[in-house]
């Protein structure tokens, strides 16, 4: 059965705090997405990756960042969280032209 | 990038048949159109795609006409459980592509 795993279903950090989400997904697909997700904004694409060691900017980047060290894995970073980033975030990946897997979501807090 | 518009909500009452229409005027032609559902704090799941006519699965039809610059999801009666967002998405068949969702549309299935 097909697998995208993220590793917090909740999450609580402080403000400025480093934040790290991870998403691994087990189906060798090409590409992977962060998104963020905040009642009534639906879902924004933050970055994405086509392949190892390669990210682009989604549509609101800004306080965020990306690693890619291998191909299952992509994380996102918050390098000092604030509470504007209090969100749900999901991770999804896609080979090409295949259906988009989501995991099932990280709530994070920023108190 | 084709962007999508679709009505933000619908109510429909159990055991009627839902059409959620979607507008995606400057779909490109390698663009396949995808739909996807979401319960609340979960991510979307891929329900359909299709590329031109009609598709249908167990779960739904979709219905493409010749120009492809809309396509209409179609729920055949619809039962509680189907209360959900409804997400159009067209989506590049080839190499590494920026996947955006647009803000979907809200069923709410009534008693």
């Amino acid at each position: 059965d097909v697998k995208v795993t993220q590793s917090s279903r909740y999450l609580v950090k402080r403000t400025g705090e480093k934040v790290f989400l991870e998403c691994v997904q087990d189906m060798d697909h090409e590409n992977m997405f962060w998104y963020r997700q905040d009642p009534g904004l639906g879902l924004r694409l933050i970055y994405f990756s086509y392949d190892v060691k390669m990210k682009e900017k989604g549509d609101i980047p800004e306080g965020y960042s990306v690693s890619r060290e291998k191909k299952e894995r992509f994380s996102l970073i918050l390098e000092s969280a604030s509470t504007n980033q209090t969100s749900m975030y999901l991770c999804a990946s896609t080979g090409y032209n295949e259906k988009l897997f989501f995991g099932s979501g990280t709530q994070l807090s920023v108190l | 990038l084709a962007k999508t518009t679709q009505p933000i909500s619908m109510d429909s009452y159990e055991g009627q048949e839902v059409n959620i229409t979607c507008s995606h005027n400057n779909i490109a032609t390698n663009d396949y159109i995808t739909w996807y559902q979401q319960f609340p704090s979960q991510g979307p799941r891929f329900i359909i795609q299709g590329y031109k006519t009609k598709v249908t699965n167990e779960v739904a039809s979709l219905f493409i006409p010749a120009d492809r610059k809309s396509s209409t999801l179609s729920l055949p009666r619809v039962s509680l459980s189907d209360t959900a967002v409804y997400y159009c998405l067209p989506k590049y068949s080839g190499g590494y592509q920026k996947v955006t969702f647009g803000t979907g549309t809200k069923l709410q299935v009534i008693p």
